[in-house]
């Protein structure tokens, strides 16, 4: 079946630091990859997505790129806000016939002034 | 344009009782999910709904969890008899329907069973 695994946290950085979140994943055929985020309080919010292999989603500073040969799809940003402070979802979907996601077990990111 | 709407955000139960969470998905969203979160984990697939059909629920506990989405009004996700395992968040999504790969989540219901 499916699995995603990815970074355990909590990961605590300084503002403006470098983020890398490692997210490895599992599956049958040619997922497609997702990057969720959720703030506190809030429910779960589409950060990026990629479709394909090579392909790289991007939003709001936030970068990944799908790679199949390592099956993986780390998220990544080079200067990091207060404002980034949440829970961070790897996410993959098979798309066929619908979009059930399989989840990764989050990874809390909190950034410090 | 409102979002995907869910209540209640807290519902307290005791052992036994039953539980209903609602949820209401965005204008135009006809496809449904139904997500659970336990403390300190990702969210775990349990069920999901085109109106009036029940599509997937591999995901659910073959007891006392069940799900509708009615023609008219919202989607319900009940739990009877609750146990304190039941204690979690529980997450609906919804989709227009084409495969367009993003699924909108509401706020989460919170369940607390004493």
């Amino acid at each position: 079946g499916n699995s995603v695994t990815q970074m355990e946290g909590p990961v605590t950085l300084s503002e403006e630091a470098f983020l890398t979140i490692n997210c490895t994943y599992t599956a049958t055929g040619y997922p497609s990859l997702f990057w969720y985020v959720q703030y506190p309080g809030e429910g779960l919010q589409l950060l990026l997505k990629a479709t394909k292999a090579d392909d790289k989603g991007s939003n709001k500073g936030f970068e990944a790129t799908y790679r199949k040969e390592t099956t993986s799809f780390h998220l990544e940003k080079g200067s990091v806000q207060v404002s980034d402070s949440a829970v961070y979802f790897c996410a993959l979907s098979d798309l066929v016939g619908n979009e059930k996601l399989t989840f990764g077990t989050g990874t809390r990111l909190t950034i410090i002034p | 344009n409102a979002g995907v709407m869910q209540n209640p955000r807290h519902l307290v139960r005791r052992r036994g009782q039953e539980a209903r969470l609602r949820c209401s998905p965005m204008k135009g969203h006809s496809h449904v999910y139904w997500y659970r979160q336990l403390p300190e984990e990702g969210l775990k697939f349990m069920v999901y709904l085109q109106k009036e059909n029940i599509i997937d629920e591999s995901g659910m506990p073959k007891e006392r969890f069940s799900a509708e989405f009615p023609k008219e009004g919202p989607s319900i996700l009940r739990i009877q008899q609750v146990v304190r395992g039941d204690s979690a968040a529980y997450f609906c999504a919804s989709s227009p329907g084409a495969v367009s790969g993003e699924l909108f989540f509401g706020e989460g219901s919170r369940l607390t069973v004493l």
